[in-house]
């Protein structure tokens, strides 16, 4: 049971260059959420999504888009990326329950220079 | 807006020791969710502990518990007999009851727990 992927791992963009982190959850959970972790504050909500066709805007949403085409995959893209995006991105899914924890995935560092 | 605070960046323990992690939090809800995530240095993201705040008995799961103050908004976690394994960050996060939480977790910025040896 692989739970949440994300791809790639690792990866360094320079300024202004585009790339999308993808995410998969093989759990046929409703609910999935981009968050990204810096140093010394904690873990913030970039984009979510309640259901397949479905996104929202978090906390962070500037500089970020989301899709949301199949149930099982949510799609982060930066459309020119900036060194203040530099950072830890997770992404996490739930069941459609306030009681259910989010399950995360192993995170995707990019570096943006 | 709901807030989380972990007024503690860094803690240090003996191992063998019982250490304990403060979260408090702000929210004009009266019904939501607690929880506790530890991140090892692998980066992963693992549950800890979960609290209902509709109910007065804290948590524990093993080694793990907590002590819930709802009228003060404190949800702290204690680490009984602490294990080398134990060393990592620790995050607290709060989730609001009703429309099924959509909106997801919010975070404290953490406390990074060392284990002394």
């Amino acid at each position: 049971n692989a739970g949440v992927t994300q791809t790639p791992k690792f990866r360094v963009l320079k300024t202004g260059q585009s790339m999308t982190l993808l995410c998969a959850q093989d759990m046929n959970h409703e609910y999935m959420y981009w968050y990204r972790q810096d140093p010394g504050m904690g873990l913030r909500l970039i984009h979510y999504s309640v259901g397949e066709g479905t996104t929202a805007k978090g906390e962070v949403p500037d500089g970020y888009n989301v899709s949301r085409l199949k149930k099982q995959n949510f799609l982060l893209g930066l459309e020119s990326a900036a060194p203040s995006q530099t950072s830890v991105y997770f992404c996490a899914s739930s069941y459609q329950a306030d009681y259910s924890p989010l399950h995360f995935g192993n995170g995707t560092r990019l570096t943006v220079t | 807006a709901q807030t989380v605070t972990q007024s503690q960046p860094e803690m240090s323990v003996q191992e063998a020791e019982t250490v304990t992690l403060s979260c408090t939090y702000d929210t004009s809800e009266s019904d939501y969710y607690l929880f506790w995530y530890k991140q090892p240095p692998s980066r992963q993201m693992i549950l800890v502990i979960r609290q209902e705040a509709y109910k007065q008995q804290n948590a524990t799961e093993n080694r793990f518990s907590v002590n819930f103050q709802k009228a003060a908004k404190s949800f702290s976690l204690k680490i009984s007999d602490s294990q080398l394994g134990d060393a990592a960050m620790y995050f607290c996060a709060y989730r609001r009851r009703g429309g099924g939480g959509a909106d997801g977790l919010t975070f404290g910025k953490g406390t990074h727990l060392i284990i002394q040896p």
